[in-house]
């Protein structure tokens, strides 16, 4: 058990819908970090904040949008969903520039 | 951008032989990290390199990060099944510490 909590574990939906996916990370870690994984893709680096903040940015689309709350916890909204959204997002935490720690990820189905 | 090559991208073992992932960056890291994922599970972290030639011992486990910290791999010697899952190299460099991850090597153990 890594620490980080995500929620909910599975998630399907339609096409052209919203969902928000949610993490909580390890106690005393303020970066978050988030992650689709697909099998043609990769673990590719969506966003991460740190302390509240927006820090980096990597491949996330326009339709996709985070945010890290006063108490820590993040939230990755998806939005006009279409089928190849469908995957696996991990979010991770981690201090500044340590290791990062995953959390169970949320597996989702877009149909 | 950068870019973390890994080979082979799977690789089918008997248990008790060894096996060997390499990973290869575009441009020299600053730290190389390493992760297993096991089937359904998420990414775990197992070690960071950060000198040059720096080679690290876990049990049945040796990293290895290149000279020229560009390159670095991971040995195991007589697989168990245990063993089986997906190992990932996650390089940062250039000043962000945003890791780029491979696309992993899945390693297959057979009894």
């Amino acid at each position: 058990d890594s620490g980080v909590t995500q929620t909910p574990k599975h998630l399907i939906t339609a096409t052209g819908q919203r969902v928000t996916l949610r993490c909580s990370p390890r106690s005393g870690d303020l970066s978050v970090y988030w992650y689709q994984q697909s099998l043609d893709q990769g673990l590719q680096f969506l966003i991460q904040y740190y302390n509240g903040e927006e820090r980096a940015k990597g491949n996330i689309l326009e339709r996709f949008s985070a945010q890290q709350f006063p108490d820590l916890h993040s939230e990755l909204n998806l939005s006009s969903l279409e089928l190849g959204d469908s995957a696996l997002y991990f979010c991770a935490s981690s201090t500044m520039t340590d290791t990062q720690y995953f959390g169970p990820g949320t597996r989702l189905t877009v149909l | 951008g950068q870019q973390v090559m890994q080979i082979p991208q799977y690789q089918h073992v008997q248990e008790g032989e060894d096996f060997t992932t390499y990973c290869n960056s575009s441009t020299t890291l600053s730290n190389i990290q390493w992760y297993k994922q096991r089937p359904g599970g998420h990414p775990v972290f197992l070690i960071q390199l950060v000198k040059s030639g720096e080679v690290k011992k876990q049990k049945r486990l040796t990293f290895q990060f290149g000279e020229a910290k560009k390159n670095s791999s991971l040995h195991i010697t007589a697989t168990q099944t245990t063993d089986v899952g997906t190992y990932f190299c996650a390089g940062a460099s250039g000043g962000s510490y945003i890791p780029t991850f491979g696309r992993g090597t899945s390693l297959i153990v057979h009894p």
